[in-house]
């Protein structure tokens, strides 16, 4: 059963620091991961999405990597601004013939850039 | 904009009275999915729809029902609420089961008292 888990599970930098966060799952037959943005009481945004294939992915400030064989994936901002506070969560969508459409969550990461 | 708009945003009911959540996307996907999330809590996915095709996940209560009429529109129903159904319910579509991308609508709160 694929587990998916974020650490930290909260997190405070200073204004313009750059900052990883950090995504690990079991099971490594994956279809592809995806990271997503929550602000607080709302849905969420996707940010961006790697396939199983790929290394990384980029987008503006944000770049996320995918390292299928030890089950990680990282999310790097970089230059952190007050408006990056949000929650922070990746999934995982399994391989199982490529049929499966559920998406496995972590708990995600709180993130507060202090001002 | 193309979206996945969700109404309402806040629903409150009392406890046993039926409510129903209600999804529409401008996106016309063909999948469209039900989550909900408890505080502090990952998404949990409740169903999907492959089109008119209704997919139930094992763990979902018998308490909650989904409708999708059309491809726009999809209807959560709670049949009879219970204090730990509050909780935000997010709806969400993607073009294909196949497709990566999910597509989430705002969510709407819901309170039982």
């Amino acid at each position: 059963k694929q587990e998916v888990t974020q650490i930290p599970a909260a997190l405070s930098v200073p204004e313009g620091e750059n900052l990883v966060l950090n995504c690990s799952f079991t099971d490594s037959a994956i279809y592809n991961l995806q990271w997503f943005r929550q602000d607080p009481g709302k849905g969420l945004t996707s940010l961006l999405l790697i396939q199983s294939s790929q290394r990384e992915q980029t987008s503006g400030r944000l770049n996320a990597s995918l390292d299928k064989s030890s089950g990680r994936s990282t999310l790097y901002i970089a230059a952190s601004q007050p408006g990056d506070s949000a929650t922070y969560l990746c999934a995982v969508k399994g391989q199982d013939g490529g049929a499966t459409n559920k998406l496995i969550f972590g708990t995600g990461t709180l993130l507060a850039v202090q001002p | 904009d193309a979206m996945v708009i969700q109404n309402p945003r806040y629903q409150v009911t009392q406890f046993g009275k039926p409510v129903t959540l209600s999804c529409s996307q401008t996106l016309n996907h063909n999948v469209m999915y039900w989550y909900q999330q408890k505080s502090s809590q990952a998404p949990k996915l409740l169903f999907h729809y492959y089109d008119k095709d209704f997919n139930n996940e094992a763990d979902t209560p018998d308490n909650f029902q989904s409708r999708r009429p059309n491809t726009s529109f999809c209807f959560l129903d709670i049949r009879s609420p219970g204090l730990g159904d509050a909780a935000m319910y997010l709806c969400a579509t993607s073009r294909s089961l196949a497709s990566g991308w999910r597509f989430f609508g705002p969510g709407t709160r819901l309170t039982v008292l």
